[in-house]
């Protein structure tokens, strides 16, 4: 089982709509959350990483964070074509050896 | 703002054959890291490295060699391609020495091709 696992894996929003991605941790060590955005032919890019509980944003997206249950969450509103993307995302450990581990990724795609 | 080059874009090989790719970072970052991408699987770790000569495995290492020359380069190796090697291979920098605080900065990426 993978650590990271994402949800959907692909997902179709209209322009201006809400896109909502999903991501789960299986291990309790690996509790600190990062997305990146990587769009096709480039190398990913992060968006926002997110440490605590609750909520952060960052204009037009938003990451939820549920640290009991290592659920994190990133919303998009107002969605644009330019969003759609492969959205990863990342979860890293506490401390000690580090290793950044990648989710298999949600296919975001934004019709005009 | 800096840049990660990453060389060559495509690479087509034969099966077995030993091939080399290319990475240089003007961040003056300390770490770089190389990452195959699956489609389907994410982004998995091959090797990393802190500093000038420096290398840590990860999870995808074996099959795979890797040398950090300079702050500025790092070279990852296929030491046998097979078949199953097609995908894309990433570089990444960050300015730490490894760390949950840290932005990684991706290249755009080597594309693999093994017929």
């Amino acid at each position: 089982q993978q650590k990271v696992q994402q949800s959907p894996e692909s997902l179709s929003v209209p322009e201006g709509g809400m896109a909502s991605l999903n991501c789960t941790s299986s291990d309790r060590n690996f509790q600190y959350f990062w997305w990146y955005r990587q769009h096709s032919g480039e190398g990913p890019k992060a968006l926002m990483s997110i440490f605590s509980d609750g909520d952060k944003k960052e204009g037009r997206f938003t990451a939820h964070l549920n640290k009991a249950s290592l659920h994190v969450s990133l919303h998009i509103r107002d969605s644009q074509p330019s969003d759609s993307a492969l959205y990863f995302c990342a979860a890293s450990e506490l401390s000690g050896s580090w290793q950044l581990i990648f989710g298999s990724g949600t296919q975001l795609t934004v019709m005009p | 703002g800096g840049i990660i080059t990453q060389t060559p874009k495509f690479l087509i090989g034969q099966e077995g054959q030993k091939l080399t790719l290319k990475c240089q970072q003007n961040f003056n970052h300390d770490t770089m890291y190389w990452y195959r991408q699956d489609s389907g699987k994410g982004l998995r770790l091959i090797y990393y490295s802190i500093t000038e000569n420096d290398l840590q495995k990860g999870d995808l290492s074996e099959g795979y060699d890797a040398s950090r020359e300079k702050k500025s380069s790092f070279s990852l190796t296929v030491t046998s391609a097979q078949k199953n090697e097609m995908a894309v291979f990433l570089c990444a920098s960050s300015s730490g020495l490894g760390g949950i605080a840290e932005t990684l900065y991706f290249g755009s990426g080597t594309r693999l091709t093994v017929l």
